[in-house]
């Protein structure tokens, strides 16, 4: 079974500090994909990146940048210099064979002006 | 990506009665997705809606409190039947990017309150 971990709740953190949001993830399976999504006020999910289980390099897309290790099971999110707009609900997904897709609870960030 | 829309974007319904949701792509899918997500929760996936066949629903889902159709490759609907308290949720509908990459798109949710 697929299981996908977000241990942090809710993290606060002012203006221009940077935050990581942690995911754990479980599959048997050695072909899979992990993302993360945002959940704005709004309320709309917006996908922010995609890795595939072959893929263990880094990323970073401006202040973003995504840190995926196969040895500890993790895919870690972390947001540089963070701003008010970055306040949102954070989930990390994952998906196996078929596209079916399983969240984690997700992290609620709030930044503080 | 994909540009999907979705209606009713919310209602307030009475206990017992039944609504139909329905989701709409600009582009031919395969797959489509129907997720629930409670308020302050997480999302858990519904069914899978596959044009031409039955959908496939997850573990607690029914077809007969979740009915879905999916008459062609952009269109689907999810009725939430015999609606109580518990059913007050936001549902989404997704697919998967026309890229076959994985990521799904969502539309914009449909937030029902059962009072």
């Amino acid at each position: 079974a697929q299981k996908v971990t977000q241990a942090q709740t809710e993290i606060s953190v002012v203006e221009k500090e940077d935050v990581t949001l942690d995911c754990v993830y479980e599959t048997r399976d050695t072909t899979y994909y992990l993302f993360w999504y945002k959940q704005p006020p709004s309320g709309e999910l917006v996908f922010l990146i995609r890795r595939n289980s072959f893929d263990e390099q880094n990323e970073i897309s401006g202040r973003y940048s995504w840190n995926f290790q196969k040895s500890t099971s993790s895919f870690n999110f972390t947001i540089t210099a963070s701003q008010v707009v970055d306040s949102a609900v954070y989930f990390c997904a994952l998906s196996v064979r078929g596209f079916k897709t399983i969240f984690g609870a997700g992290t609620r960030l709030f930044v503080k002006a | 990506s994909a540009v999907i829309s979705q209606k009713p974007s919310r209602d307030i319904c009475q206990r017992g009665t039944s609504l139909t949701i329905q989701c709409q792509v600009d582009s031919q899918v395969t797959m489509m997705f129907w997720y629930r997500q409670q308020p302050g929760q997480s999302l858990t996936l519904i069914a899978t809606a596959n044009q031409g066949s039955e959908a496939t629903y997850e573990s607690g889902f029914v077809i007969d409190k979740f009915p879905i159709s999916r008459p062609n490759l952009t269109f689907s609907t999810l009725t939430v039947s015999n609606m109580s308290p518990e059913d007050s949720s936001i549902y989404l509908c997704s697919v998967v990017g026309t890229r076959g990459t994985g990521e799904l798109f969502f539309g914009e949710g449909s937030r029902l309150t059962v009072l």
